[in-house]
């Protein structure tokens, strides 16, 4: 089972750069990791998706080590509207190697 | 193009009554998903289909069943409603599982009393 381990809550304040590492020691060869973004009373977003070293989009990026056992959602320049849960998700629910899962996330409170 | 639509937004069951939760994508994709979100925890998988008539359970069945006839839907069933199944639904849909992102809709906030 792709397991993942996050914190349970990050503080920040505007501007500054926050990273959240998720934590997949249980990762398959196969597997990406995507992360998301849920606001209150909606579903969540994607973010970001990736598999190996590095992805950079426009809104963050995702660094993964060569064994591939964490990652780092990072984000630039936070804003009071990323407050909210991020999820990273690894992996497929249709494998073999089990169903992956969404933890419980990390509560990213942004203060002015 | 409007995503993924679940209907009803809110809802409230008694013990022991039946409902099916209704979810649609536009977007053609080949899998979907149901999920419940409790309080201030993470998503659960309940269940998923990888195409039409193709479902599988997740981790939390019990209570639930699920059918996709066609590719556009993927409706939810509770039959004996009870407590513990009072929970935001979310439904999501994605072109592939692996390496493709999900989309989710907005939720159905469901209470049971």
């Amino acid at each position: 089972l792709a397991k993942t381990t996050q914190p349970i809550s990050m503080d920040s304040y505007e501007g500054q750069e926050v990273n959240i590492t998720c934590s997949h020691n249980n990762i398959a060869t196969n597997d990406y990791i995507t992360w998301y973004q849920q606001f209150p009373s909606q579903g969540p977003r994607f973010i970001i998706q990736g598999y190996k070293t590095k992805v950079t989009n426009e809104v963050a990026s995702l660094f993964i080590p060569a064994d591939r056992k964490s990652s780092t959602l990072s984000l630039p320049r936070v804003s009071l509207s990323d407050t909210a849960v991020y999820y990273c998700l690894v992996g497929a629910h249709n494998t073999n190697a089990g169903k992956s899962t969404f933890g419980d996330g990390t509560t990213l409170t942004v203060k002015p | 193009n409007a995503g993924v639509t679940q209907t009803p937004k809110f809802r409230i069951l008694k013990i022991g009554q039946s409902m099916t939760l209704q979810c649609t994508q536009d977007m053609n994709h080949n899998y979907m998903y149901w999920y419940r979100q409790d309080p201030g925890m993470g998503l659960k998988l309940i269940y998923y289909s990888v195409g039409a008539g193709i479902t599988d359970k997740g981790e939390v069945p019990n209570g639930y069943n699920v059918s996709r006839s066609t590719t556009e839907d993927f409706p939810l069933r509770l039959e004996l409603a009870a407590p513990s199944q009072t929970s935001v639904y979310f439904c999501a849909s994605s072109y592939r599982d692996r390496d493709q992102p999900q989309h989710f809709g907005d939720g159905t906030r469901l209470s049971i009393l």
